[in-house]
Order: C-alpha cells, then sequence, then structure tokens
C-alpha cells in the first residue's frame, strides 16, 4: 500500500530566508508525486508535480521539488519565502485510477 | 480558469440526519473524487468515480455514503445517517484522466454534526 511521510509538522521560518519540506514515500511502482497548499479556510492548490522526466521540478509560486528515487524523497524548496506562503503543505502520491494518498502536512510559519 | 466549485461551503447538521455535498466539477473531467479532512488530520480518499460508477472506495466510505452524478455536471456526496465524526471537510475533486494527470480540487465543504 502507498503511503506519504511528512516528518516535520511545523516549520518556522523567516521572511526571505529558504524553505525546504520534507516527502517521503513508500510506493511499488513509479510514483506520480504532488505538492498541494491549503491556506487557512481554503482548498487545495497544485504546486507542483512530477509523472516522469526531469527529476527537478518548477512549480507555480516560486516552488520546486526534485525526485530522488534511491531516497524515496519529493522535498519541496523555495529560495526566498514570502509572508504569504504561510500555509499547511502537503505531499501526495498518486496510483492508478489517480486515487492520492496524502502525507500528514507540515504547517509553514513566517516570521517577518 | 474553470474550477471545481462545491456547495454549501459550510452546512451544520443534527446528528442522524441527511446530508448532500454538492460539486460541479470542470467541465471535460471524467473522473471524480471525494476527500474528507477531519481537523487537524491528514486529507483522506473517500471514493473515486468514473463511467457513473464508482471505481475504487476506502474503508471509510460504507453503506452510509452514497455518490451520485445525477445530471451532466453535478456530483454529490450523500451521508444518509449523519455522526458526530462525519464531522470534517469534504473535499471534491476532478481530472481528466485516470491516471497521469493532476486532480483539481474544491474550496470543501466544512460539515459540522451536532
Amino acid at each position: 500500500a502507498q503511503s506519504v511521510t511528512q516528518p516535520d509538522i511545523h516549520i518556522t521560518v523567516s521572511e526571505g530566508a529558504s524553505l525546504e519540506l520534507r516527502c517521503n514515500y513508500s510506493y511499488g511502482a513509479t510514483p506520480y508525486l504532488f505538492w498541494y497548499v491549503q491556506s487557512p479556510g481554503q482548498g487545495l492548490q497544485l504546486l507542483l508535480k512530477y509523472f516522469s522526466g526531469d527529476t527537478l521540478v518548477q512549480g507555480i509560486k516560486g516552488f520546486e521539488a526534485e525526485f530522488k528515487r534511491s531516497q524515496s524523497s519529493f522535498n519541496l524548496r523555495k529560495p526566498s519565502v514570502h509572508w504569504s506562503d504561510a500555509a499547511e503543505y502537503f505531499c501526495a502520491v498518486g496510483a492508478a485510477g489517480n486515487k492520492l494518498t496524502f502525507g500528514g502536512g507540515t504547517r509553514v510559519l513566517v516570521k517577518p | 480558469e474553470p474550477e471545481v466549485t462545491q456547495t454549501p461551503s459550510h452546512q451544520v447538521t443534527q446528528m442522524g440526519q441527511e446530508v448532500i455535498l454538492r460539486c460541479v466539477p470542470i467541465s471535460n473531467h471524467l473522473y471524480f473524487y471525494w476527500y474528507r479532512q477531519i481537523l487537524g488530520q491528514k486529507v483522506e480518499f473517500l471514493v473515486s468515480f468514473y463511467n457513473n460508477e464508482i471505481s475504487e472506495k476506502s474503508e471509510i466510505f460504507d453503506d452510509q455514503f452514497s455518490v451520485e452524478r445525477p445530471d451532466g455536471s453535478n456530483f454529490t456526496l450523500k451521508i444518509r445517517s449523519t455522526k458526530l465524526e462525519d464531522s470534517a471537510m469534504y473535499f471534491c475533486a476532478s481530472s481528466s484522466q485516470g491516471s497521469g494527470t493532476e486532480a483539481f480540487f474544491g474550496q470543501g465543504t466544512r460539515l459540522t454534526v451536532v
């Protein structure tokens, strides 16, 4: 069965600093991997996705993620965080039929 | 930009009552999903729907739950007799293909069972 682990429940980062959110997955085949962001009271917005090809993927809002098969990881990064990036971030793995399994989420707090 | 819309945004219901959560998926999408997120917990898959039938469901999706696509645009989730533990945010999603494409999520319906 597929599973996703996000080891960090909360991360606090200063505005302008870099951000990295960790994601580890377990899946038997080549995974489809996603990062979603959820702002307070909002739905889930797709930041980026990995299906195949280049292991470094670019997303919206200046985010990028790197797929590392050897580490079963798909970490999300942003070089310089803005106050508007404060939100909860979910990593997800997709199986055939596009059923998504989500990690527990990482809440990002941005200090001025 | 096309989007998935859900109504209502917030529903309060008494325990034991039936509720119907409504979703309008993106118009050319063929695959539809419901997920839920209990407060403070992860987003969980409930059910996927394709070609007018359930293609997969989780163990959460028991006989109290049903889904329907009553016309060409709406996709509904019915909870027959709500329980306190059904209180959660329910997300509808749709995708153009069954795999290899992203799912687009609605804003969610917050269901509160009292």
